[in-house]
């Protein structure tokens, strides 16, 4: 079965621009969960989707949106980028059960670099 | 904001020898998850204790959890170069939320 899939891999992107990224689940997995991590504030979560719903949020400014289509694949879009937004985003997915007790599967992250 | 904190933040050791880290966390959890990193890529799922658990094995590591002391450690045996990565701990702040320690990054010194 194949794993995550994040594209693009690297992306560079100048402040004020706007970027997406996109992420594939693994196949059965209903559960897309999106992440930041940058070496100040380390991993962090941006928020969750299952059968294209919003279901959970971190604490990000609205810049940091997201959503998903109806096979289960997920984007996310940064608008106005700030030099704070480079970071290595992480997609992951999951079965998605109401409880947390389902492993989450990573891809390889998207690099983003804002100049 | 990090649920929990891991120590140390660095290890080197030689390969061959045991690596021991630790994770401490805040509130009261269903289970903690430990993954590992390497070079800034993606993380990889090594291993889920529920919190009814006190040891669990799997291959080279063994994880334990005291939730008493709301702590885990991870333990790898016998290390190898390929060991070298960042390691992490992890608790579920919402159904789908991970909550992640800031990770030990292990060196394995051949």
């Amino acid at each position: 079965k194949a794993g995550v899939t994040q594209t693009p891999r690297y992306l560079i992107k100048t402040r004020g621009q706007q970027v997406t990224l996109s992420c594939s689940p693994i196949s059965g997995h209903r559960s897309v969960s999106w992440y930041q991590q940058t070496p100040g504030q380390g991993l962090q979560f941006l928020f969750e989707y299952f059968s294209e719903t919003q279901r959970n949020k971190g604490n990000f400014p609205g810049r940091f949106s997201g959503r998903q289509f109806s096979n289960s694949r997920s984007e996310m879009n940064v608008s106005t980028l700030e030099l704070g937004d480079s970071a290595l985003y992480l997609c992951a997915s999951s079965l998605g059960g109401a409880t947390s007790t389902d492993t989450q599967y990573f891809g390889p992250g998207t690099r983003l670099t804002v100049l | 904001s990090q649920q929990g904190e891991e120590d140390p933040q660095a290890l080197s050791i030689q390969e061959g020898e045991n690596a021991t880290m630790n994770c401490s966390y805040k509130t009261s959890i269903n289970n903690l998850q430990w993954y590992r990193q390497n070079s800034g890529r993606g993380l990889v799922h090594l291993i889920l204790i529920r919190s009814n658990e006190r040891e669990k094995h799997s291959g080279r590591l063994r994880v334990t959890l005291d939730t008493s002391k709301k702590s885990s450690s991870l333990l790898i045996t016998a290390s190898r170069a390929a060991d070298t990565a960042s390691y992490f701990c992890a608790t579920h702040g919402g159904a789908q939320k991970l909550v992640f320690g800031q990770g030990t990054r292990l060196t394995i010194n051949p």
